[in-house]
């Protein structure tokens, strides 16, 4: 069965840092591009960033290109969200979802969601 | 790629057709597969959403036939052929076109 399990949400102060993980489980997880999406509160999707399946491409949301970046360790079966300078409109759950295709590198659906990270950024 | 749903909000009796639109600032046709790079998906409330539709019109395994695919170019629409009660949730079309997917607002399904 497959599982993305996401942690690492807490409330941070504005201008702080975070990460979160994205564990999986049940598929060949070195085979398949992982993505961050999040959705603040009573709010919309927004895709966040992705990782390919091999690490080498990695793309991210103009509305956090420079503040956070994406990264995986494929001995774990993780992905992880580095999130610096935060501010309030950061405050979302956060979902990793994976990549309908192995070895493609981003431009397919998301047929496996976690149940997300809640981050919140207050002061 | 801005993706624009509408409406923000449907109210639709059981038994009946829900219509659902889809408009992207661009083609999202790939001409080398002749695939358009479109999905839907569904989520209620407190779920991670669910992957509907892929391919603008193709229904993913499990999903009630109910659920309609279409649509071409920049204009996609998800049907709901005869609503159910479990039907009620907000759904997404996203674009996965480019390397900086996009989703639509989101339309809330409920029942009149």
């Amino acid at each position: 069965e497959v599982q993305l399990v996401e942690s690492g949400g807490v409330v941070v102060q504005p201008g702080g840092s975070l990460r979160l993980s994205c564990a999986a489980s049940g598929f060949n997880f070195d085979e398949y591009t992982i993505h961050w999406l999040r959705q603040a509160p009573g709010r919309g999707l927004e895709w966040v960033s992705l990782i390919s399946w091999d690490g080498r491409t990695t793309n991210y949301a103009g509305s956090v290109k420079g503040r956070f970046t994406v990264s995986r360790d494929n001995r774990k079966n993780s992905v992880y969200l580095q999130m610096n300078s935060l501010s309030n409109e950061d405050t979302a759950l956060y979902y990793c979802a994976k990549n309908m295709d192995s070895r493609n590198d981003g431009d397919r659906p998301l047929d496996y969601w976690g149940q997300g990270t809640l981050v919140t950024v207050s002061s | 790629i801005v993706v624009t749903q509408s409406p923000d909000s449907l109210a639709v009796s059981l038994g009946e057709r829900a219509t659902i639109n889809c408009k992207s600032s661009q083609s999202l046709l790939y001409s080398a597969n002749n695939k358009y790079y479109l999905a839907w998906y569904q989520q209620k409330p407190g779920q991670p959403p669910k992957l509907l539709i892929s391919w603008a019109s193709n229904r993913e395994s499990g999903v009630p036939d109910r659920f309609i695919g279409s649509g071409s170019g920049t204009d996609f629409t998800l049907t709901i052929s005869s609503l159910q009660a479990e039907d009620m949730a907000v759904y997404y079309c996203q674009q996965y076109f480019s390397s900086v997917s996009t989703f639509g607002q989101g339309t809330k399904l409920e029942i009149k």
